[in-house]
């Protein structure tokens, strides 16, 4: 059964500060491993994927790696803004996905 | 191209009620899958329906029943409802087939804030 498990549950920086976020799973067999982005109270937006076969994906400031053989995916946000400000969340899996809690993200001004 | 929509976007309901939620999926996508996420936890997998058909369950009571519509669109219901059940659900979309790559961007609706009472 995968597990997905996000580290740390929260992260408060000041504006400006690059920043990594850390996810692991169980289950080395993925399809896919997606990075996404919630606002309070809202749905999901997507930021990522990287297929099984890959090992990065990168859009603007944002960079995610995948590394199967030790379980394990980071999101690098460069250059961290307030509006940054949000819970990322990343899933393992291809249409049946299974999510970590997420981290919580305070980007300070 | 229009993205996915639920309705109703909040509800409040007694334990041992019965609940609709709706969803239409995005524009050119046939598959639904809907997920519940309580408070502070990251979204569980509910099931998926495509072409009408399950096509795959998490671990949820059989009182967690669905449908999709010719359209695609679908429905998630719940009876007996129990306090446990308080929860955002998510409702998201993609485009399953042959053909069709296994990297599928699923496409996520702004959510049902369900409270049970």
């Amino acid at each position: 059964k995968q597990e997905v498990t996000q580290i740390p549950a929260a992260l408060s920086v000041p504006e400006g500060e690059n920043l990594v976020l850390n996810c692991s799973f169980t289950d080395s067999a993925i399809y896919n491993l997606q990075w996404f982005r919630q606002d309070p109270g809202k749905g999901l937006t997507s930021l990522l994927l990287i297929q099984s076969s890959q090992r990065e994906q990168t859009s603007g400031r944002l960079n995610a790696s995948l590394d199967k053989s030790s379980g394990r995916s980071t999101l690098y946000i460069a250059a961290s803004q307030p509006g940054d400000s949000a819970t990322y969340l990343c899933a393992a899996g291809s249409e049946k996905l299974v999510f970590g809690k997420g981290t919580k993200l305070t980007v300070n001004p | 191209e229009t993205g996915v929509t639920q309705s109703p976007t909040h509800l409040i309901k007694t334990r041992g009620q019965q609940v609709t939620l709706r969803c239409s999926s995005q524009s050119g996508h046939n598959t639904v899958s809907w997920y519940q996420q309580a408070l502070g936890q990251g979204p569980q997998f509910i099931f998926q329906y495509y072409r009408e058909e399950e096509n795959g369950r998490g671990n949820f009571p059989p009182r967690f029943s669905g449908l999709q519509f010719p359209n695609y669109s679908s429905e998630l219901n719940v009876n007996a409802l129990e306090l446990d059940d308080s929860a955002l659900y998510l409702c998201a979309s993609s485009l399953l087939g042959s053909g069709t790559s296994r990297a599928n961007v699923l496409t996520f609706g702004a959510g049902s804030r369900l409270t049970v009472l």
